[in-house]
């Protein structure tokens, strides 16, 4: 079965600095690859997703990009601010919304 | 409006006993799905409803646990007997066809 691979576990940048997120998976008929950001205490929020027809997408501060040949996709945050802190996930799956195969997580410390 | 709406937010039970977990979708949102988090790791599928019928119960554990959603809105998810290592946090996410889920803020588990 499909297994998505996170790293790193824990990412600590500086105030403005860029943090990129990293996130591997097995199955290669896997075409819809969202990122979900979890505060605290909160449900995860979906920050951007991915379909595997396009390499790259960006919203604002984030960018995700994707390659199907290595199997590979990454989360880009540029201009990072305290209210980034938090745990961020990538997922995979195959033709689903909901059957998503998720990572282990990134614990992304932004400091002061 | 309103985000998706889990209650309890805490719950702690004895070994064994049975518990019940609500969750009040967005308005409007006819797919409805139930995932569970362990501390430090992704969600984990359990269910899945398309209007009032479970599409796709294939991550339900084993037979304690039951969901329904009677009226196509509310779900409740039912653990009975509990155990020790049903303990964790219980999601519940809406969404309206094959678009992106949106995730309640879950109720934390906790089995004594």
């Amino acid at each position: 079965g499909e297994n998505v691979e996170q790293h790193p576990s824990t990412l600590s940048v500086q105030e403005g600095d860029s943090a990129v997120i990293k996130c591997t998976y097995s199955d290669s008929a896997s075409n819809y690859f969202p990122w979900y950001k979890q505060e605290l205490g909160k449900g995860p929020q979906l920050i951007i997703d991915i379909r595997s027809n396009v390499g790259e997408k960006k919203d604002q501060r984030i960018a995700v990009t994707l390659n199907k040949t290595a199997k590979h996709f990454s989360l880009h945050i540029t201009e990072t601010q305290p209210e980034d802190s938090a745990v961020y996930f990538c997922a995979a799956s195959r033709d689903s919304n909901y059957q998503l195969i998720w990572g282990a997580g990134t614990k992304l410390i932004i400091k002061p | 409006g309103a985000g998706v709406s889990q209650t309890p937010s805490n719950k702690v039970t004895e070994k064994g006993k049975y518990v019940e977990l609500r969750c009040d979708p967005i308005s409007g949102h006819t797919a409805l799905y139930w995932y569970r988090q362990s501390l430090g790791q992704g969600p984990e599928f359990l269910i899945y409803f398309q209007g009032t019928g479970a599409a796709d119960d294939s991550g339900l554990p084993n037979d304690r646990f039951f969901a329904v959603r009677p009226e196509g809105s509310v779900s409740t998810l039912k653990i009975q007997r509990t155990e020790r290592g049903d303990s964790a946090v219980y999601l519940c996410a809406s969404s309206l066809p094959n678009s992106p889920l949106h995730f309640g803020n879950g109720t934390r588990l906790t089995v004594t």
